[in-house]
């Protein structure tokens, strides 16, 4: 079945620092690939998402690049700040047109990033 | 404003007295899902919905009912609920008409402690 891999936490970082967070997937086919955010107390939120291979993602500072050849989408940003500290999930759904599953968003455990001043 | 409210937002209970945690979406959206998130496990999907009437389970659907009677609600039912259902749970939608990679909408959570 497919599964998601991504580092463990917590991460603590200082404001400005560079931030990567590792993901790796198993899946059959091409999936999509998807990182979600989760802000203290509220629910998740699409951060970035990338449909095929070689695809990057970008939002708010943020970017993951979909990389086949390594099922990795590792997501990066240049300079993290105190508003950044929140739980970040890796997740895939499968390829397009595999019917009711292809809705089915497989999660990584998340990893709990906090930011200090 | 696109919206996934739930119902009650925290709740504490105890074992066997059954539940009911709301699910409603103003966004006409076809998809509607049930997740459970557990520390150290992410999060994993209990059941989904296609739409009205047609349901089916997810990952750990044990323990749990659904039903769609309306397309905005998709209640979760816990009807006699155990400590190890303790959890922190999440509804989320997806429009179907469009491609399988458009946004999935999640609700703010409910946590549930069973006693």
């Amino acid at each position: 079945g497919n599964s998601v891999t991504q580092m463990e936490g917590p991460v603590t970082l200082s404001e400005e620092a560079f931030l990567t967070i590792n993901c790796t997937y198993t899946a059959t086919g091409y999936p999509s690939l998807f990182w979600y955010v989760q802000y203290p107390g509220e629910g998740l939120q699409l951060l970035l998402k990338a449909t095929k291979a070689d695809d990057k993602g970008s939002n708010k500072g943020f970017e993951a690049t979909y990389r086949k050849e390594t099922t990795s989408f590792h997501l990066e940003k240049g300079s993290v700040q105190v508003s950044d500290s929140a739980v970040y999930f890796c997740a895939l759904s499968p390829r397009e047109n595999s019917g009711a599953g292809s809705y089915q968003l497989t999660f990584g455990k998340g990893t709990k990033l906090s930011v200090i001043p | 404003e696109a919206q996934v409210t739930q119902n009650p937002r925290y709740l504490i209970t105890v074992t066997g007295k059954k539940l009911t945690v709301t699910c409603s979406q103003n966004m006409n959206h076809e998809y509607m899902s049930w997740y459970r998130q557990d520390p150290g496990l992410g999060l994993r999907q209990i059941y989904y919905s296609m739409n009205v009437e047609v349901t089916d389970k997810g990952d750990v659907p044990e323990g749990y009912k659904v039903s769609r009677k309306e397309k905005r609600n998709f209640p979760l039912i816990l009807e006699s609920p155990s400590p190890n259902q303790t959890s922190l749970y999440f509804c989320a939608t997806q429009e179907t008409s469009g491609s399988v990679t458009d946004t999935q909408y999640f609700g703010p959570g409910t946590r549930l402690t069973v006693l």
